[in-house]
């Protein structure tokens, strides 16, 4: 059974157009985060949601917005994509504190 | 604020080689501090973690660490690998406080490549 999973795994999309990044965790946690890795590997994060509320908000264009509509569920929606935006980005979970966080397996995100 | 420095970009070794990432971190506090692999278009996997106790962690795979903290290091070692360890090593760390929520802060990582 996959603990976190992602979709789409592949996303090519014009300059300005509007996309979303679904996330699922079934491990029961209740911290959930998006990461973004940039071309030279380099990861940093972007948000993190506690029991659907915001925690984390890194410096983060307000173009990006997540939402989680549940526990178990971070969405990652991205309004007027930009060539910058090109990425793979990572959702992860945990339970709440330090613990570890458990990775999906990316979305590559090319803006053409 | 967190910090995470990788030495090594990239390492080319020959199977049955000895392997040691270097990595060290900068926090005002107490750190928890995670080795995750990257293995080739894959997602990323905890090798292993600190978070108190024995400062010598043993990993999956054959890897181990040791969090010296006089020197802000966890260093992962692996005494003999293999062709498919061959992936992207990332160090993290957290504030053990759980300050700023669970805030991974990862180094640049370090490219090993295993020759047959």
């Amino acid at each position: 059974d996959t603990a976190v999973s992602q979709t789409p795994k592949y996303l090519v999309t014009q300059m300005g157009n509007d996309k979303s990044i679904k996330c699922e965790q079934n491990l029961g946690h209740d911290t959930m985060y998006w990461y973004k890795q940039d071309s030279k590997k380099f990861l940093k994060i972007m948000f993190s949601y506690n029991n659907k509320e915001l925690i984390i908000n890194e410096t983060v264009p307000n173009r990006f917005s997540p939402k989680s509509p549940d526990k178990a569920h971070l969405n990652l929606h991205i309004n007027s994509l930009e060539l910058g935006d090109s990425a793979v980005y990572f959702c992860a979970s945990s339970r709440y504190g330090t613990d570890t966080q458990y990775f999906g397996p990316g979305t590559r995100l090319t803006v053409l | 604020a967190q910090s995470v420095s990788q030495h090594n970009h990239h390492v080319i070794l020959s199977e049955a080689a000895s392997l040691e990432l270097g990595c060290n971190y900068s926090y005002g506090g107490t750190v928890n501090l995670f080795w995750y692999v990257q293995y080739p278009g894959q997602h990323l996997q905890l090798l292993l973690k600190y978070f108190s106790g024995d400062p010598l962690v043993k990993g999956i795979k054959g890897f181990e660490a040791e969090f010296i903290k006089s020197k802000f290091s966890f260093n992962l070692r692996k005494p003999s690998v293999q062709w498919s360890d061959t992936a992207e090593y990332f160090c993290a760390v957290n504030a053990a406080s759980g300050a700023a929520g669970n805030k991974l802060t990862f180094g640049g990582g370090t490219r090993v490549l295993v020759k047959p």
